[in-house]
């Protein structure tokens, strides 16, 4: 059975630098065609992608939050770390990892995790 | 970036009903690249179908995924009660986007 929960800070401050960790089981994030995938949602709205990592450590970020992320993964550990610098108030949203999986050039996020919610307030 | 515009925002319709829910990039897009997802509240988003039109594990055959290029489309054949819910299309051919969803409400 494949897992993926998120943990970190519920609050953070504005200009604060928001550090979040995937922990997983089930795969082995070493594997061909495997990754993980961050995903923000502020409430009431859509889904947001913002980072991705592949086993080969090949690292993608959303164009418009480039500047501000950081995606790491230890797999010794079965861990995936996002960083977010500088933290506004529109930053609140619940943030979600993902699996990613690519096969035969299709490629999907199955299954997330519960997701955590993140309020950015002074 | 590849933007996705779903339609309608909000679909009301009735159990035993049939939902077609649209997905129109701006670019084309492998239908390798196109998913969909199911997202209820106060949950994480489920897969539902990947490839345009392949259904993931579990999924029933109500739902089905059919389209290419720069137009895709979610079909519920039959609505049961819990299918009313919010649904993505995502695509990842360049980077990742969604769509900013269509809400399918009980009329």
């Amino acid at each position: 059975q494949i897992t993926l929960k998120e943990s970190g800070p519920t609050l953070v401050k504005p200009t604060q630098t928001l550090t979040l960790t995937c922990t997983f089981s089930g795969f082995s994030l070493s594997t061909s065609g495997v990754g993980v995938g961050w995903i923000r949602q502020p409430p009431g709205k859509a889904l947001e992608w913002l980072a991705l990592i592949y086993w080969d450590d090949d690292k993608r970020y959303s164009p418009s939050l480039k500047s501000r992320l950081t995606i790491t993964k230890d797999t010794s550990k079965n861990q995936v770390v996002l960083t977010m610098t500088n933290m506004d108030p529109v930053d609140t949203a619940t943030y979600y990892c993902a699996l990613h999986t690519m096969v035969r050039g299709e490629n999907w996020f199955d299954p997330w995790g519960q997701g955590t919610l993140v309020t950015v307030s002074s | 970036e590849i933007v996705l515009t779903q339609s309608p925002g909000t679909l009301s319709l009735s159990p035993g009903e049939r939902a077609t829910l649209s997905c129109r990039a701006s670019q084309s897009v492998s239908s390798s690249y196109l998913a969909w997802y199911q997202q209820k509240p106060g949950q994480a988003p489920r897969l539902l179908i990947y490839g345009a039109s392949s259904r993931a594990t579990g999924i029933p055959d109500r739902f089905s995924g059919s389209g290419s290029g720069t137009d895709f489309t979610l079909t519920i054949s039959r609505l049961e009660p819990e299918d009313f819910a919010v649904y993505y299309c995502q695509q990842s051919r360049t980077g990742v986007t969604f769509g900013q969803g269509t809400r399918l409400e009980i009329k």
